[in-house]
């Protein structure tokens, strides 16, 4: 069971768009439609803002979504804002009730 | 609202064993869900560790298995996590969470503990 990979990081100007990918393997992101993403502030606990692939959680932006194609998940920061500056990890369900997380992005707004 | 609190010594010795303790408050967990632990080294990330339920049908990282136990105690409305025979790779912030089951997220999180293992 290996870490999902993820780009270290990931930068863009306020407004703009940006995606970062999360890589698997057929036997956990290619077989189940259960990603999620959790957005992590310095010196703060994860926060989930996608699950489901695509789900967004009550009280979420709507800059937040998600998608998948083949092994590869993504999440999308749309309109690109100052606090969303902050790691990002996904998280795909790999069978037998087990989880494996990605090796994380940060991400940095110029 | 669901609150989770980690709890446990911040410093354990080589070889020995990390024993940590997640308290619940806002929800029962008799009544569902599945309860799990994950951990993230200093400027790393994430590891999940395990999950359980209340029944307390447990499952583990393949990878750390050989060295993890989680139990629950319904009475005290809390989960623990054993890590045996630590070594300096098992230095993390620890996080225990609440885990939806089927669709396996985690939507609470504790704020975490910090462990240092060093003699």
């Amino acid at each position: 069971q290996s870490a999902l990979t993820q780009p270290a990081s990931v930068s863009g100007s306020p407004g703009q768009s940006i995606t970062i990918s999360c890589t698997g393997t057929s036997s956990d992101v290619g077989s189940y439609n259960l990603v999620s993403w959790y957005q992590q502030h310095p010196g703060k606990a994860p926060k989930l803002i996608i699950y489901e692939g695509t789900e967004r959680p009550s009280g979420v932006s709507n800059r937040f979504s998600g998608s998948k194609s083949g092994n590869t998940a993504s999440l999308t920061i749309s309109g690109l804002q100052a606090e969303d500056e902050a790691d990002y990890y996904c998280c795909s369900y790999a069978g037998s009730s087990t989880l494996v997380f990605g090796t994380g992005t940060t991400v940095t707004v110029l | 609202q669901v609150q989770l609190q980690e709890s446990g010594p911040g410093l354990v010795k080589p070889s020995e064993t990390l024993s940590l303790t997640c308290a619940v408050s806002g929800y029962s967990i008799s009544s569902g869900y599945y309860w799990g632990w994950i951990r993230q080294p200093p400027g790393k990330g994430l590891e999940w560790i395990g999950s359980i339920y209340h029944s307390g049908s447990t499952y583990y990282n393949p990878s750390l298995k050989s060295r993890v136990t989680i139990s629950v105690d319904t009475s005290k409305n809390q989960f623990s996590l054993k890590v045996s025979s630590v070594t300096a790779a098992d230095t993390a912030v620890y996080y225990c969470a609440r885990l939806v089951y089927a669709i396996y997220y985690f939507d609470y999180w504790g704020q975490g503990t910090p462990v240092t293992v060093s003699s």
